[in-house]
């Protein structure tokens, strides 16, 4: 059974660097075509795609935030982690992490989500 | 705004069948990516109900199906319930010169009368 858990910072102040880290059981990420990506989604809005890293280590980031974002992965703690730098008020949102299955480019499985809320 | 189109709402009375449509362009949907499709209720993380244009996951209804035509992407509902009501959202891939990205549409909320 595949499992993803966010954890992170809930309260973060403007202009500070959020990381957030993914914690996953029930599949590796040493496994060809695997993937771990992040999503959020502000209060009452749309999803927003963020980032994905694959099982090859290969980065994909949204063109608009790529600036901002790194993704990277421990495969030996069945983590990734996503930092987000420069954090404003419009950055509050819940941020969701999900697997991406080898051979498919859905989102399979998805953690429950962290809210966190940028204010000063 | 979302890189993929979506009627912000659709509604419809129980036992009927509605259609949800995800409008692309020829860098997404219409470069040959697959579409894929989510249910939402409040509160709790999207799920997975469509996977590549017309695939659904084990212990999905078969009263939902998916298909996709061109640059765009179409969600059914048939036999409307009252516990369909919720958001649902597109997903495909965009070309970009840094390579695929994945993309989202701005999601629809899907009423039962």
């Amino acid at each position: 059974q595949i499992t993803l858990k966010e954890s992170g910072p809930t309260l973060v102040k403007p202009t500070q660097t959020l990381t957030l880290t993914c914690t996953f059981s029930g599949f590796s990420l040493i496994t060809g075509g695997v993937g771990v990506g992040w999503i959020r989604q502000p209060p009452g809005k749309a999803l927003e795609w963020l980032a994905l890293i694959y099982w090859d280590d290969d980065k994909r980031y949204s063109p608009s935030l790529k600036s901002r974002l790194t993704i990277t992965k421990d495969t030996s703690k069945n983590q990734v982690v996503l930092t987000v730098t420069n954090m404003d008020p419009v950055d509050t949102a819940t941020y969701y992490c999900a697997h991406k299955t080898s051979g498919r480019y859905d989102l399979g499985w998805w953690g429950q989500g962290t809210l966190v809320t940028v204010s000063s | 705004q979302s890189v993929l189109t979506q009627p912000p709402s659709v509604s419809g009375a129980p036992g009927q069948r509605v259609t949800i449509s995800c409008t692309g362009s020829s860098s997404n949907i219409g470069a040959g990516y697959d579409v894929h499709w989510y249910q939402q209720f409040p509160g709790t993380a999207p799920k997975l109900l469509i996977f590549g244009n017309t695939n659904r996951p084990s212990g999905v209804p078969d009263r939902f199906s998916g298909s996709k035509s061109g640059t765009s992407a179409s969600l059914a509902i048939s036999g409307l319930q009252a516990e369909d009501e919720a958001d649902y959202y597109c997903q495909s891939y965009g070309s970009s010169l840094i390579g695929p990205y994945v993309v989202f549409g701005g999601g629809t909320k899907l009423t039962v009368l």
